[in-house]
């Protein structure tokens, strides 16, 4: 069936390091590509993503690459600040109406200053 | 404008009892879907709701029920309570679940004792 595996965390980082969390994905059709962050006490927020093979979301100066190839959306931002400190999912839609995800275990994000 | 608005915001109740959990989308958001959240088990979908229609129901059992009114409120109902039932349920909104991503509210977090 469709799943999203993700990267183990938690992963700490210090302020202005590269980031990259690893996600890779398995699916029967042409699915949709997401990420999500969720902050200490809040839901889920989309912070991008991705509908067909090669096309790169990008926010905050995050970004993902949908590579249908590699089946992989890894997320990646080139300078960390603190206030990106919280866990991170990638999630998978099985087809383009999007009204079912599946979700990563989540990647748990800690920026040092 | 207004987020996803879920209602109560922490709940704790017996074993065996049941309890009903709610949800205000987005105004315009015809689209409501479920989740569970828990350590060990991450995001588990447990169904989808539009135009008070259930288009997608994941892999939970019958003590799990919702519906959808139609002003696209829904709640979400968890009959004979078990300990293992103690997670966050987070409830998410979409105008058409086409695969623009949802947006999810704060959640409810239910402890059953």
């Amino acid at each position: 069936g469709d799943s999203v595996t993700q990267m183990e965390g938690p992963v700490t980082l210090s302020e202005e390091a590269f980031l990259t969390i690893n996600c890779t994905y398995t699916a029967t059709g042409y699915p949709s590509l997401f990420w999500y962050v969720q902050y200490p006490g809040e839901g889920l927020q989309l912070l991008l993503k991705a509908t067909k093979a090669d096309d790169k979301g990008s926010n905050k100066g995050f970004e993902a690459t949908y590579r249908k190839e590699t089946t992989s959306f890894h997320l990646e931002k080139g300078s960390v600040q603190v206030s990106d400190s919280a866990v991170y999912f990638c999630a998978l839609s099985p087809d383009r109406t999007g009204n079912q995800f599946y979700f990563g275990t989540g990647t748990s994000l800690t920026v040092i200053p | 404008k207004a987020g996803v608005t879920q209602t109560p915001r922490y709940l704790i109740k017996t074993r065996g009892q049941q309890v009903t959990l709610s949800c205000s989308p987005i105004s315009g958001h015809r689209s409501v879907s479920w989740y569970q959240q828990t350590p060990g088990q991450g995001l588990q979908f447990l169904f989808e709701y539009f135009s008070e229609t259930q288009r997608n129901k994941g892999n939970f059992p019958g003590r799990f029920s919702g519906r959808q009114f139609s002003n696209s409120r829904s709640e979400m109902n968890v009959s004979t309570l078990e300990l293992g039932d103690s997670a966050l349920y987070l409830c998410a909104s979409s105008r058409t679940g086409t695969g623009d991503g949802y947006t999810f509210g704060s959640g409810t977090r239910l402890t059953v004792v």
